[in-house]
């Protein structure tokens, strides 16, 4: 089970990537999908996050209008598109899958698997 | 929006001794929504505990989380050298947005 990412670069601002993210060892269709960033030094900020079918997307207020997240489950891929690049853009950026667990009648949740990341800096 | 604030920022043990860490709410949220993460030097986060307090796949019992409504408390019993990392509480709610605490580093007295 893996996630590994890629497309991350040196980007001038205002700039534009496409980050990837592939996975193996499971079928990205049976799993919501989240991008967390982390900045240089500092702590986790999670990014985004999509439904199995693509229905469902959320965005931190941070990106928004910006980045977009989308999948494609033939090719068990996940994607960040991400635009109007900013020097606090720079970070790595990680996709994480969406455990969800069974315990007593309730369902909790938890992201289970984790790329390495790939980097993405924001610099003219 | 739901802030975590978690306390200490730094937290020097040595090995053998218990680790306790703290993780604080701006509101009250369900404890089947907070989860914790270790994240070591060059690493990705790892899962350690979903629901507050059940741990993840994996990780030894000397891990345990616990709390309710605004104060959650994540546990090392008997510190080993590998535990020396960052922690992370994270409000993995509902609804967005899914905010992280800013980290405790646990580090080696």
């Amino acid at each position: 089970v893996q996630l590994v990412e890629s497309g991350g670069g040196l980007v001038q601002p205002g700039g534009s990537l496409r980050l990837s993210c592939a996975a193996s060892g499971f079928g990205l269709s049976s799993y919501r999908m989240n991008w967390v960033r982390q900045a240089p030094g500092k702590g986790l900020e999670w990014v985004a996050q999509i439904s199995i079918t693509s229905s469902t997307i959320y965005y931190a207020d941070s990106v928004k209008g910006r980045f977009t997240i989308s999948r494609d489950n033939t090719k068990n891929s996940l994607f960040l598109h991400v635009n109007s690049l900013r020097a606090e853009d720079t970070a790595v950026y990680y996709c994480a899958r969406r455990e969800e667990y069974s315990r007593g009648g309730s369902y909790y949740y938890g992201m289970d698997v984790w790329g390495r990341g790939t980097t993405v800096i924001v610099s003219s | 929006e739901i802030v975590l604030t978690q306390s200490p920022g730094t937290l020097s043990l040595s090995p053998g001794e218990r680790a306790t860490l703290s993780c604080r709410a701006s509101q009250t949220v369900s404890t089947t929504y907070l989860t914790w993460y270790q994240q070591k030097p060059g690493q990705a986060p790892r899962l350690l505990v979903f629901g507050a307090s059940n741990r993840a796949a994996g990780i030894p019992d000397r891990f345990s989380g616990s709390g309710s409504g605004t104060d959650f408390t994540l546990t090392i019993s008997r510190l080993e050298p590998e535990d020396f990392a960052v922690y992370y509480c994270q409000h993995y709610g509902s609804s967005p947005p899914y905010s992280f605490g800013q980290g405790t580093k646990l580090e080696i007295k």
